[in-house]
């Protein structure tokens, strides 16, 4: 299933790099969410977007930084981040932004922050 | 806010076996259950889920009851098999925007 694609697959940054996470959606669909997923919270909430408008934040630090040029990309700019910020970043989207309908989720980005 | 509490954290059942996962929610608004099976390495994906005027919902092997009376789901696998061996992830709806998930079931399956 390639309808949400992720890159990169892999990133490892030191505290002070700057990077970002890429996320493009081929379904058509309104919607595009950030979960981070490890260990101690798997598939936890951060950032919900609908037709590019910012519509949760879920008490996220501004160390990360979300964002939605149009309904099919998804950027997750990253700066400053700590060793505990590393986890499996994943994208997702939906036909819509109720939340009540089935999320494609992509392969996601595996971050190690030195 | 929303809570999705998920039990039990692991389950190891035999070939054949049957395997049941219970989810508890606090949000009595919530109108949507989902259930979804990440294997090793991929991206977790949708296997059923059940809306709030269906008390049960099956698909071959699986089925997913909801009690909203006592805000709990159910996830129950029947003649388990190898290929079930996941971690399985419930949800619900967080703020009718999107979802929230417990922290998940690491099923094991033996042959």
């Amino acid at each position: 299933e390639t309808g949400v694609t992720q890159t990169p697959r892999h990133l490892v940054m030191g505290m002070t790099n700057k990077k970002s996470l890429k996320c493009e959606q081929h379904l058509g669909h309104n919607a595009m969410y950030w979960y981070k997923q490890s260990a101690k919270k798997p598939l936890e909430l951060m950032f919900v977007y609908s037709l590019e408008e910012r519509v949760e934040n879920n008490s996220v630090p501004s160390r990360f930084s979300p964002e939605c040029p149009n309904s099919s990309h998804l950027f997750l700019h990253l700066h400053t981040l700590q060793p505990e910020d590393s986890a499996l970043y994943l994208c997702a989207s939906s036909q819509a932004v109720q939340g009540n309908g089935k999320l494609f989720f992509g392969s996601g980005t595996q971050l190690s922050v030195l | 806010g929303e809570n999705v509490e998920q039990h039990p954290s692991t389950l190891s059942v035999q070939e054949g076996d049957s395997a049941v996962i219970k989810c508890t929610y606090s949000d009595s608004a919530s109108n949507y259950f989902p259930w979804y099976k990440q294997e090793l390495g991929k991206r977790p994906q949708l296997i059923i889920d059940i809306r709030s005027n269906v008390g049960e919902k099956k698909d071959q092997r699986i089925a997913v009851t909801l009690n909203k009376t006592a805000k709990h789901f159910s996830l129950h696998i029947t003649e388990t098999q190898p290929e079930d061996s996941a971690v399985y992830f419930c949800a619900t709806v967080h703020a009718g925007t999107a979802l929230i998930f417990g922290k998940g079931t690491t099923l094991s399956v033996s042959s």
